[in-house]
């Protein structure tokens, strides 16, 4: 079985602050695909990023990066110099290939970042 | 390009009546997904069509929900009758056809059911 813990559901920032959302996810397929999904007000999921289990590489876009480590089970992403634009509620989803059903994704609750003027 | 169009986008119905809820995919994606999220809960996948067909419909919760998509383009997806547990946001998303990094969501249908 899979599963995707996001542990913080709420956390709060003044602008400009850096920012960390922690994803932790359990799953016994040793090829596995990781996402993070924004969910700004208007309420659609909005694509962020994907990984899948063979690239550990850290990635930074803009003022968005991405941490994997496998030995910790973890996908967390760090928002530096956050802005007001940035609130939204941030999901970590995780997804399998199972005979090209590679999108059956499983989501983590959710984190509603707040950033404050 | 127009994006995933879900409608309506708000529906607020009795307990035991029926809804229909319309996803309109990007045009050409083969792909098309249903998802939801009940309140305070993970959003779980429903089901997964490819064209016309249900590829994978193990997360429909039983058979009050029917799914279905009329030629490969739009999907509809009924619940009847609905029930007080069936209140949540209902998401869908698609993809073109293939191996593909993302699915693009529409902005959901947040069903309360009375």
């Amino acid at each position: 079985a899979q599963k995707v813990t996001q542990a913080q559901t709420e956390i709060s920032v003044v602008e400009k602050e850096d920012v960390t959302l922690d994803c932790v996810y359990e799953t016994r397929d040793t090829t596995y695909y990781l996402f993070w999904y924004k969910q700004p007000p208007s309420g659609e999921l909005v694509f962020l990023i994907r990984r899948n289990s063979f690239d550990e590489q850290n990635e930074i876009s803009g003022r968005y990066s991405w941490n994997f480590q496998k030995s910790t089970s973890s996908f967390n992403f760090t928002i530096t110099a956050s802005q007001v634009v940035d609130s939204a509620v941030y999901f970590c989803a995780l997804s399998y290939n199972r005979g090209g059903s590679n999108y059956k994704l499983t989501f983590g609750k959710g984190t509603l970042l707040t950033v404050n003027p | 390009e127009a994006g995933v169009t879900q409608f309506p986008s708000h529906s607020v119905i009795e307990k035991g009546q029926t809804v229909t809820l319309r996803c309109d995919p990007i045009s050409g994606h083969d792909n098309l997904y249903w998802y939801r999220r009940v309140m305070g809960k993970e959003i779980k996948f429903l089901l997964h069509f490819v064209k016309e067909s249900k590829q994978d419909e193990s997360g429909m919760p039983n058979n009050r929900f029917l799914a279905e998509r009329t030629g490969g383009t739009y999907s509809t997806l009924k619940v009847q009758p609905a029930e007080l547990e069936d209140s949540g946001v209902y998401f869908c998303a698609s993809s073109p056809r293939g191996f593909n990094e993302k699915l693009f969501f529409g902005s959901g249908t947040q069903l309360s059911v009375l």
